[in-house]
């Protein structure tokens, strides 16, 4: 596609569910971001994709967020009994570089509200 | 480790007045800095980046930022905005080498005054 596409745009979800948010990169792109970005703050990083390998996850602020990316293309986040805490914007980037990250595009992102 | 700091959480400004949105980091080693910017309920845009050379470097929509190492900052400038420049703008930098993500600062909510 002609750009980074996140699904759903917006998700409220019951204290206790579990969510799970769709990425679908730029075609092509080897590597794929996640980030947390909480109300009135700057996005945060949560994990890293080279293709399909995970490469850092040490943004993932419990073991409650698992990602995947199976066949190096579409990437999930997955969300597990989400918390209040849990609300925020969670945005995706990709990018072609694999190394010195200098040209991240990002998509528009979901708005998770736990309540 | 690397930090970013964005001091000024709003800046209003008259219409085609100029504006400085200012941005200093922190940081261990050699980094790659970055300011995007956010509309409403949007991902976020790539104004412009300083990766080496000039550290004067120009952007979209007229923007452009200084690199000043000895003093740590990335500072945002634009001699005369629009209405349509509100949004939300943010600082970045990433390791030249080592990690890949970005780390940002907490953003500087431009508000242009009719």
């Amino acid at each position: 596609g002609a750009g980074v596409s996140q699904s759903p745009r917006y998700k409220v979800a019951k204290r206790g569910q579990d969510v799970a948010l769709r990425c679908d990169p730029i075609s092509g792109h080897v590597s794929l971001f996640w980030y947390q970005q909480a109300l009135g703050q700057g996005p945060e990083f949560l994990t890293y994709f080279q293709n399909e390998a995970q490469l850092d996850k040490s943004g993932l602020p419990s073991d409650r967020f698992f990602a995947e990316r199976p066949e190096g293309s579409v990437s999930t986040l997955k969300i597990q009994r989400t918390q209040q805490e849990d609300s925020a914007v969670y945005l995706c980037a990709s990018s072609s570089q694999r190394v010195g990250n200098t040209e991240a595009f990002f998509g528009q992102g979901t708005r998770l509200t736990v309540v | 480790a690397q930090s970013v700091t964005q001091l000024d959480s709003q800046v209003p400004v008259f219409e085609e007045a100029p504006v400085e949105l200012r941005c200093n980091y922190s940081s261990s080693v050699s980094v790659y800095l970055f300011w995007y910017v956010q509309y409403p309920n949007q991902g976020l845009q790539l104004l412009l980046k300083y990766l080496s050379g000039s550290t004067l470097v120009k952007g979209i929509n007229g923007f452009e930022a200084e690199f000043n190492k000895s003093q740590t900052s990335f500072h945002l400038r634009k001699p005369s905005v629009h209405i349509s420049d509100t949004a939300e703008y943010f600082c970045a930098v990433t390791p030249q080498t080592g990690a890949n993500n970005l780390f940002f600062g907490t953003g500087t909510r431009l508000t242009v005054i009719p």
